[in-house]
């Protein structure tokens, strides 16, 4: 299947920093990447969608200027938290469509990158 | 608006048991509906899916039907064995034939541990 790749995999840092997680389509391009949250034990929680040349799409709730979202080409989204604090402690993880998903039978299939688990100090 | 239920674990069997981990959807239209697994300190992984009514999904042995009238993907294996032991997640997308994206949305998510 297609390869979503994620970096760094594991980030600490202290309080006050920003961090950037990268999010790459490895063998295809995608135009929308997706950023889901995990927190321990609950499951994951889509913050965003990320639009290849436009801005992403936030979900309720979650603070845009906090999470800042491009995704400059087809084959890369980044997520930068912006100023974080011990609670955006979490494990962020992306997945990408393949562009292709509206032709032929595929059925939207998404697949995710391995996760990044920041730890906020 | 959509959801998904899935059982609560964790859910603890010995090697060789039988494992059923049930999901419930509730959706409008026809979703694809799908199950994840997420190993100790990895990302989710596809583990199996299906389209549309009565389909059944297959992978490693795991076996799901997409059962529209009871609103059900339950996941099913003969034998779990040891490496078997992940969080497994149920989740549903639907498709878009405009273009517009569309999303994931999962259940909670059920943690097999499984015993030697």
């Amino acid at each position: 299947g297609a390869v979503v790749s994620q970096h760094p995999s594991r980030v600490i840092c202290k309080s006050g920093t920003s961090v950037k997680i990268e999010c790459r389509s490895l063998d295809f391009q995608a135009t929308t990447m997706f950023w889901y949250r995990q927190f321990p034990k609950q499951s994951l929680m889509l913050m965003a969608t990320s639009n290849e040349g436009s801005k992403a799409t936030y979900e309720q709730g979650v603070e845009k200027d906090k999470f800042l979202i491009n995704h400059a080409s087809l084959t890369l989204s980044t997520l930068t938290v912006t100023s974080a604090h011990p609670e955006d402690s979490s494990f962020y993880i992306c997945s990408a469509r393949d562009q292709n998903w509206t032709s032929g039978s595929r059925t939207g299939e998404l697949f995710f990158g391995e996760g990044s688990r920041l730890t906020v100090l | 608006g959509d959801s998904v239920t899935q059982m609560e674990g964790p859910v603890t069997l010995s090697e060789e048991a039988f494992l059923t981990i049930n999901c419930t959807y509730t959706a409008t239209g026809y979703p694809s509906l799908f199950w994840y697994v997420q190993y100790p300190g990895e990302g989710l992984q596809l583990l199996l899916k299906a389209t549309k009514a009565d389909d059944k999904g297959s992978n490693k042995g795991f076996e799901a039907t997409y059962r529209k009238e009871t609103t059900s993907f339950h996941l099913e294996k003969g034998s779990v064995q040891v490496s078997d032991s992940a969080v497994y997640f149920c989740a549903l997308t639907k498709v878009n034939y405009g273009g517009a994206t569309n999303k994931l949305i999962f259940g909670t998510g059920t943690l097999l541990a499984v015993q030697p």
